[in-house]
């Protein structure tokens, strides 16, 4: 069964504390691995996309890594408007439209 | 750019009543449309998802059913709601061929 774990559960970061939060994930054959971030109250924002290990993507003070079992997500040197909750999904090559979504990780960037 | 709405935005209903929730994409031709549900402290869990006009496919047994009555249009329903229906629905498109989805703003559903 296709599978997604997210750690930690909770952040807390000081701001300009660089960091990573994991996404290990279980799936028969990658088609490709998602990065969104959910504000409270609202609909995740599309991040990135990750195809294949070794691949890199950067957009601002991130950057999302991946490898053959799990990818990173770096924020370095974060600032108080980073705070939100970090999703990642991955799709399967046998299930060609469905995200299998991991439960998050609330990011907290304190001043 | 391509928009994606959600109607209403919050919405209280008691146990057994129906259930209407709406989604409307701008922007693009036949989007690849999907509803996902989202409770508390947990991941998304798709629940329908659509090619085309009239053709749905579900992903979860449960007493909801989903319509694509237009191209750009995809409705959530229930004819009697459960206390276990409450949670944030969201509603997300995707080009065919690119696998990207992007998400509404969601709605927020808690039945009493």
């Amino acid at each position: 069964e296709d599978q997604v774990t997210q750690s930690p559960e909770a952040l807390r970061l000081q701001e300009g504390e660089s960091s990573s939060l994991n996404c290990s994930y279980t799936v028969s054959g990658l088609r490709g691995l998602f990065w969104y971030r959910q504000d409270p109250g609202k609909g995740p924002e599309f991040l990135f996309t990750l195809y294949s290990a070794g691949e890199e993507k950067e957009k601002e003070r991130l950057k999302a890594t991946l490898t053959k079992k799990e990818s990173f997500l770096h924020i370095t040197a974060p600032k108080p408007e980073d705070s939100a909750t970090y999703l990642c999904a991955v799709q399967g090559t046998d299930s060609s439209y469905k995200l299998i979504f991991g439960s998050g990780t609330r990011l907290l960037v304190r001043p | 750019s391509q928009t994606i709405h959600q109607w209403p935005a919050t919405l209280v209903q008691p146990v057994g009543s129906p259930l209407s929730l709406e989604c409307t994409v701008e922007g693009t031709s036949n989007p690849n449309l999907y509803w996902y549900r989202q409770a508390a402290g947990r991941g998304l869990q798709l629940l329908f998802y659509s090619v085309g006009i009239g053709q749905i496919s579900s992903e979860v047994p449960q007493n909801l059913s989903a319509s694509r009555p237009q191209d750009r249009q995809f409705i959530l329903s229930s004819k009697k709601l459960l206390l276990s229906d409450s949670g944030f629905y969201l509603c997300a498109w995707s080009t065919s061929g690119v696998d990207e989805q992007f998400f509404g703003p969601g709605t927020r559903l808690t039945v009493l």
